[in-house]
């Protein structure tokens, strides 16, 4: 069974700094790995799709990267600003079954 | 202007009543998806529909019923069969079927239950 994994769970930093997210997953058959960005209360935002294929996905500030030979996937923050608080989360979608699995998410705070 | 709506945004009800949560999409997918948020939990999957007329269980699916008669339509009830129904409801919708594709969500409902 599909397995992600998030680290870490909670990131503070100063605004400016970049950063980076972690995903990891469990099973490397997938379609696709995608990124999103969670506000609270509120519902998920798509950041970034990255098909198996590929090995990276860039929009404006953020780039993702995908290995998918060792189940790993980073989500680069440059030059972090306050509204990029957010929690963010990574799922994948398997080869053997359709729907998405989640990871936890990481809760990023970015402090003025 | 093409999305997912989720109605109502807050419910409230009393323990041992079922409760209906509406989800809409106007973005012609086939495919569409219930989850469950818990803090610290992350999403779990509750139920999954490919096409109309057809839906399969997901990770958590008891206590949990679902519909798909129209396309654009996918219904959560949850029963009072539902030991622990408090939680922030999510659905999303995409095109389904094999390969790579983006699932998109609608803004949720937090049910509490009393």
């Amino acid at each position: 069974k599909q397995e992600v994994t998030q680290i870490p769970a909670a990131l503070s930093v100063p605004e400016g700094e970049n950063l980076v997210l972690n995903c990891s997953f469990t099973d490397s058959a997938i379609y696709n790995l995608q990124w999103f960005r969670q506000d609270p209360g509120k519902g998920l935002t798509s950041l970034l799709l990255i098909q198996s294929s590929q090995r990276e996905q860039t929009s404006g500030r953020l780039n993702a990267s995908l290995d998918k030979s060792s189940g790993r996937s980073t989500l680069y923050i440059a030059a972090s600003q306050p509204g990029d608080s957010a929690t963010y989360l990574c799922a994948v979608r398997g080869v053997r079954n359709t729907p998405l699995v989640f990871g936890k998410g990481t809760r990023l705070s970015v402090i003025a | 202007d093409g999305g997912i709506t989720q109605s109502p945004k807050y419910l409230f009800r009393k323990e041992g009543q079922n409760v209906t949560l509406s989800c809409e999409q106007n973005l012609n997918h086939d495919a569409m998806y219930w989850y469950r948020q818990d803090p610290g939990q992350g999403l779990r999957l509750i139920y999954y529909s490919q096409i109309v007329n057809d839906f399969q269980k997901g990770d958590i699916a008891e206590g949990y019923s679902v519909s798909r008669e129209k396309k654009e339509s996918f219904p959560l009830t949850v029963t009072s069969a539902q030991k622990n129904p408090t939680a922030f409801y999510l659905c999303a919708s995409s095109i389904g079927g094999q390969g790579a594709y983006e699932q998109y969500f609608g803004p949720g409902t937090r049910l509490t239950v009393t």
